[in-house]
């Protein structure tokens, strides 16, 4: 299984809004509403920040967003802070019964 | 809450097999579903597999030949077996809970492991 497509990195000055693109094929992210967003910080475990393509689990900021349009997925930070700085990953069920994860995004606060 | 406790071997080499085991805490294991999940040195995630209550695998096509995942439901804990290791498994690995089996909703500490000569 190919992994899904994450820019490289995507930046932004603090209160912007940026977005993440995940893109995959009809296989996984395109068939299924079983895409999520995992946040990782140096040296730390990933974090859940969205699942079923825009549920945030309990604790998780509201300026996270995410959305699904056909093959491709979104997440959506609002109101960028220097907390947010991390790296992004995205993954999704497939139609073998496994998870793919996406190639990862770097966010940079500027 | 749940929480996940892994532990296993951080140093092997090459041809080795590699074991870890996560050990769930503080809630339900029976009706989950558990993974591994790895990532090399400054690379990205891999999933790796997972298992269910049931003892259902399932596994990624490119560590099927050599992956098993079990669980022991009387010590609530699951196991990693990866054999014949080489360099490229070098990578910290991570054990999660499945949120009815489509996202990791709580994640272990992870463990590096060193495949070296």
């Amino acid at each position: 299984q190919s992994a899904l497509t994450q820019p490289a990195s995507v930046s932004g000055s603090p209160g912007q809004s940026i977005t993440i693109s995940c893109t995959g094929t009809s296989s996984d992210v395109g068939n299924y509403d079983y895409v999520s967003w995992y946040q990782q910080h140096p040296g730390k475990a990933p974090k859940l920040m969205i699942y079923d393509v825009s549920n945030r689990p309990s604790g998780v900021s509201n300026r996270f967003s995410g959305s699904k349009s056909g093959n491709t997925a979104s997440l959506t930070i609002s109101g960028l802070q220097a907390e947010d700085e991390a790296d992004y990953y995205c993954s999704s069920y497939t139609s073998s019964s496994t998870l793919v994860f996406g190639t990862g995004t770097k966010v940079t606060v500027l | 809450q749940v929480q996940l406790q892994q532990w296993g071997a951080g140093l092997l080499k090459p041809s080795e097999t590699l074991s870890l085991t996560c050990a769930v805490y503080g809630g339900s294991f029976s009706g989950y579903y558990w993974t591994w999940i790895r990532q090399p040195p400054g690379k990205g995630l891999e999933w790796i597999g997972e298992i269910n209550h049931s003892g259902i695998t399932y596994y990624n096509p490119s560590l099927k030949s050599r992956v098993t995942i079990s669980l022991d439901t009387s010590k609530n804990q699951f196991s990693l077996k990866l054999s014949s290791l080489t360099a490229a498994d070098t990578a910290v690995y991570y054990c999660a809970k499945l949120g009815y089996q489509y996202y990791m909703d709580v994640w272990g500490k992870g463990t590096t492991v060193t495949v070296s000569s």
